[in-house]
């Protein structure tokens, strides 16, 4: 695709509940990265993905928290059992190579709110 | 272990002025890439600029300069002519390389305000 593209925008959702928020990357980028913003902080880091393995998941705060990227394309964040402290906006990012200048390009992510 | 420091919350500058903002790193990694981009209100991560570990000129895109000093381990961004659209949160980040993952992390920001 042109961009990448995070689905949905906006999810509300009662805490205790199950959700999932979909990343899909450039065509053709390998690595893709997952960030939790709080309002008015930096992108936290939580999972990168080096085509279909997570190369590093130590961003993830919990065993709640789960990202999946069978076909090393579209990537899945999981968040079981929600909680109102993961009320966050959710960035993807992708980029073509791991390293070098190849620069991360980000999706609008998505807002969750937990109420 | 990788980090990014932003010691300003918040900076001022008058339109058409240059302004600084401040970003320190560290990083156990030879080789690692250096990043800056802008978040407007509407919460897009806009690209800026990159500066490789070792390249070794500064780099500059446009109005955006990168004052690279490596020993102090400092990446500060310069913007040139400040422009009311200026106004936005910035952030550096650093990709590093073996020992770091290759992951990228980000700094707490710098909000900047440009007064006409």
């Amino acid at each position: 695709g042109a961009g990448v593209s995070q689905t949905p925008s906006n999810k509300v959702t009662e805490k205790g509940k199950y959700v999932e928020l979909r990343c899909d990357p450039i065509s053709g980028h390998t690595a893709l990265y997952w960030y939790r913003q709080s309002l008015g902080q930096g992108p936290e880091f939580l999972i990168y993905f080096q085509g279909t393995g997570a190369a590093d998941d130590s961003g993830l705060p919990n065993d709640r928290f789960f990202a999946v990227r069978p076909e090393g394309s579209v990537s899945t964040l999981k968040i079981q059992r929600t909680e109102r402290g993961d009320s966050a906006v959710y960035l993807c990012a992708s980029s073509s190579q791991p390293t070098g200048a190849s620069r991360a390009f980000f999706g609008q992510g998505t807002r969750l709110t937990v109420v | 272990a990788q980090k990014i420091t932003q010691t300003q919350p918040g900076m001022f500058v008058q339109e058409k002025e240059a302004v600084t903002l401040d970003c320190t790193y560290d990083t156990s990694d030879p080789s690692y890439g250096l990043f800056w981009y802008k978040q407007p209100s509407s919460g897009e991560m806009i690209f800026l600029i990159y500066q490789g570990s070792y390249d070794q000129q500064n780099a500059t895109e446009g109005r955006y300069s990168l004052n690279f000093q490596k020993a102090r381990k400092s990446a500060n961004l310069v913007i040139s002519a400040s422009q009311l659209g200026d106004s936005a949160m910035y952030f550096c980040a650093m990709r590093g390389g073996n020992t770091g993952g290759f992951k990228t992390i980000f700094g707490a920001g710098t909000r900047l305000f440009v007064k006409a």
